[in-house]
């Protein structure tokens, strides 16, 4: 099975500070995505990678960044982090099938 | 008004009920159609996909795509209070970029 790994699994961070939020998956997919869902919105894309080094803008990039040096590694990155990104964090992988393998999550606060 | 609308629920049943869940969508591209089922502090996991219009069976699951009247529909028999999570459909144009996704209907399946 795919497994879609992110480091942490609660994160409290404070205004203004720069987050990083790591997701690793171990079954050589070409396409990564960073997803944030909050309740009444259900889940909005923020970027998305279809291969190393490229990256796209989903539908809410506004105070994000993402970086994939290695294939198997898409970072999300919060260049200052704000109250309104407190959030669920998921990130997804998949190959040229369809349907995403998830991972668990990161739950943030920024206080 | 949203590309994909999904009744947020709960939809609270007992047990053995026969469950229907449904979403609208406004995007004629899209032909394929998945759902997901998300536990509780837990990612996504992909329950079914369909390709274009009809139906397709996986266990006590049936998923239906009439996409003259932009609907989907996924049937759970038998329910088990196991199947109590939030439910979240998803859409997309090709198979594996950029799904866009419902709200999600939260269910609760009582003993």
């Amino acid at each position: 099975d795919v497994k879609v790994t992110q480091s942490s699994r609660y994160l409290v961070k404070r205004t203004g500070e720069k987050v990083f939020l790591e997701c690793v998956q171990d079954m050589d997919h070409e396409n990564m995505f960073w997803y944030r869902q909050d309740p009444g919105l259900g889940l909005r894309l923020i970027y998305f990678s279809y291969d190393v080094k490229m990256k796209e803008k989903g539908d809410i990039p506004e105070g994000y960044s993402v970086s994939r040096e290695k294939k198997e590694r898409f970072s999300l990155i919060l260049e200052s982090a704000s109250t309104n990104q407190t959030s669920m964090y998921l990130c997804a992988s998949t190959d040229r099938g369809p349907g995403y393998t998830f991972g668990s999550g990161t739950r943030l606060t920024v206080v | 008004q949203k590309e994909v609308e999904q009744d947020p629920g709960p939809l609270s049943v007992p047990e053995g009920a026969i469950v229907s869940l449904n979403c609208t969508y406004s995007n004629s591209a899209f032909q394929y159609f998945m759902w997901y089922r998300q536990y509780s502090r837990k990612g996504p996991e992909l329950l079914m996909y369909t390709y274009s219009s009809g139906n397709k069976e996986d266990g006590r699951f049936t998923a239906q795509v009439d996409k003259s009247s932009k609907y989907i529909s996924l049937f759970i028999r038998d329910s088990q209070p196991s199947d109590s999570a939030t439910y979240l459909c998803a859409m997309s144009v090709t198979g594996f970029q950029k799904l866009v996704f419902g709200t999600g209907t939260r269910l609760l399946v009582s003993p």
